[in-house]
């Protein structure tokens, strides 16, 4: 069974630029999260899909957002890019929604965001 | 707010001793999951192990252990006989709360302990 699928590996923009990573969940995974690990911030939680809705997300601006598609996959977009903005994006997928966590949260191997 | 702390930053140890990795978590709710993962230099988050909040019971899987103390909200992960694959960072993290069905969807992450085991 493949994990889950993170592109592009690197990824590298300047600063003002769009930025758009993609994730492609577990079969039969309809969740879908986004994290960020920038350096000395530990992981963050950005957002939370499910069934095509976003359900959640974490304190950060506008600028980042994203959509899931009718295949679960899902896309995390970040406009007007900032320095800080140079991190890991990590995305995870879950079986259903995670009010049941014993379905676990499985991650991918991330996006390694680079603003110059 | 629910926070994760892992007191220790870094740990270094030689080949075959064993190592504790400390895990203090803060939250109002009531029911809730403990997990620790391990980050490998790949950057991958893998799961070791996961805990609910209404069992307390501690288990031994293979190489790894763990501790859970609801009284002193410590989440406890111990590497018997440690190898230099384990090298890796650590991190524990916390499930929001799920009740009557819903959940936010999140894990509060501490902000992980870099075992290095030495040969």
């Amino acid at each position: 069974e493949a994990g889950v699928t993170q592109s592009p590996t690197h990824l590298i923009k300047t600063r003002g630029q769009q930025a758009t990573l993609r994730c492609s969940p577990i079969s039969g995974h309809t969740s879908v999260y986004w994290y960020q690990q920038a350096l000395g911030l530990g992981l963050q939680f950005l957002l939370w899909y499910d069934e095509g809705e976003e359900r959640n997300r974490g304190n950060f601006p506008p600028r980042f957002s994203g959509r899931q598609f009718p295949n679960y996959s899902s896309e995390l977009n970040v406009n007007a890019l900032e320095l800080e903005d140079s991190a890991l994006y990590l995305c995870a997928s879950s079986l259903v929604g995670s009010w049941r966590w014993d379905y676990g949260y499985t991650f991918g191997s991330g996006t390694r965001l680079t603003v110059v | 707010a629910q926070k994760v702390t892992q007191a220790q930053t870094e740990i270094s140890v030689v080949e075959k001793e064993d190592v504790t990795l400390d895990c203090v978590y803060e939250t109002r709710d009531t029911t809730y999951y403990l997990f620790w993962y391990k980050q490998p230099p790949s950057g991958e988050l893998v799961f070791l192990i996961r805990r609910n909040s209404f069992d307390e019971q501690n288990e031994i899987s293979g190489r790894y252990s763990w501790n859970f103390q609801k009284s002193t909200s410590s989440f406890n992960f111990t590497i018997t006989a440690s190898q230099v694959v384990d090298s890796a960072v650590y991190f524990c993290a916390l499930s929001d709360g799920y009740a009557g069905g819903t959940s936010y969807g999140k894990l509060t992450f501490g902000q992980g302990t870099i075992l290095t085991v030495h040969p």
